[in-house]
């Protein structure tokens, strides 16, 4: 049973508009949250996370939204620019802390 | 920053080979990881490492085997490689626990 779900598995968005991937989880013992980017032939690249203590994490053009209640949290790409487009992995660690959980993935194209 | 380093970006075997790959982390992280990326099927979790000849399954250790004789390198071994082993092969390290993980650019394995 999937734990991370990203329920799209492509988005498309227009340059300097707004991009908004979205991440659901199953387990209500998570409490850290991390999105990953990633292009072709390259690995993840860490991006942005945010702790359960917190609803919003933001750092530049990207800010993360968690939504306990909802067992939700969001990534949101303001304004969103041709160089973003890529695979966004959203991932929580496991009960032990250590390893990640990853979701399937959200492909990003965003057009000029 | 962090440096994870896979010894191949590409790489073609045959089946029935016993395969290595290798990746070294200049970081002194504690802990290392092996996951596989699949079309549709995100990032799954081979095995991981959180000291020097420690290691612990991960979703789908079948048919791979891994080695940590140093803190730096951490390494991955298909016994007797098959086709359903022809995958993309990302190597990551992680301070500790609940800390983001730095991965590597992948392996991209293919077995004929």
């Amino acid at each position: 049973d999937q734990q991370v779900k990203q329920n799209s598995p492509s988005l498309s968005v227009q340059e300097g508009r707004i991009s908004i991937l979205n991440c659901d989880y199953t387990n209500s013992m998570f409490d850290y949250f991390l999105w990953y980017k990633k292009y072709p032939a390259e690995g993840p690249t860490f991006l942005i996370s945010i702790s359960s203590i917190k609803d919003k994490n933001e750092d530049g053009r990207f800010t993360v939204f968690l939504n306990k209640s909802a067992k939700h949290l969001s990534l949101h790409i303001v304004p969103s620019q041709p160089g973003d487009s890529a695979v966004y992995f959203c991932a929580a660690p496991d009960q032990a802390g250590t390893a990640l959980i990853f979701g399937k993935g959200t492909t990003l194209s965003v057009s000029s | 920053d962090v440096k994870v380093t896979q010894s191949s970006r590409y790489l073609v075997k045959r089946t029935g080979e016993k395969v290595f790959l290798e990746c070294v982390q200049d970081m002194d992280h504690e802990n290392m990881f092996w996951y596989r990326q699949d079309p549709g099927l995100g990032l799954r979790l081979i095995y991981f490492s959180y000291d020097v000849k420690m290691k612990e399954k991960g979703d789908i250790p079948e048919g791979y085997s891994v080695s940590r004789e140093k803190k730096e390198r951490f390494s991955l071994i298909l016994e007797s490689a098959s086709t359903n082993q022809t995958s993309m092969y990302l190597c990551a390290s992680q301070y500790r626990g609940n800390q983001p993980q730095h991965f590597g650019d992948g392996t991209r394995l293919s077995i004929l």
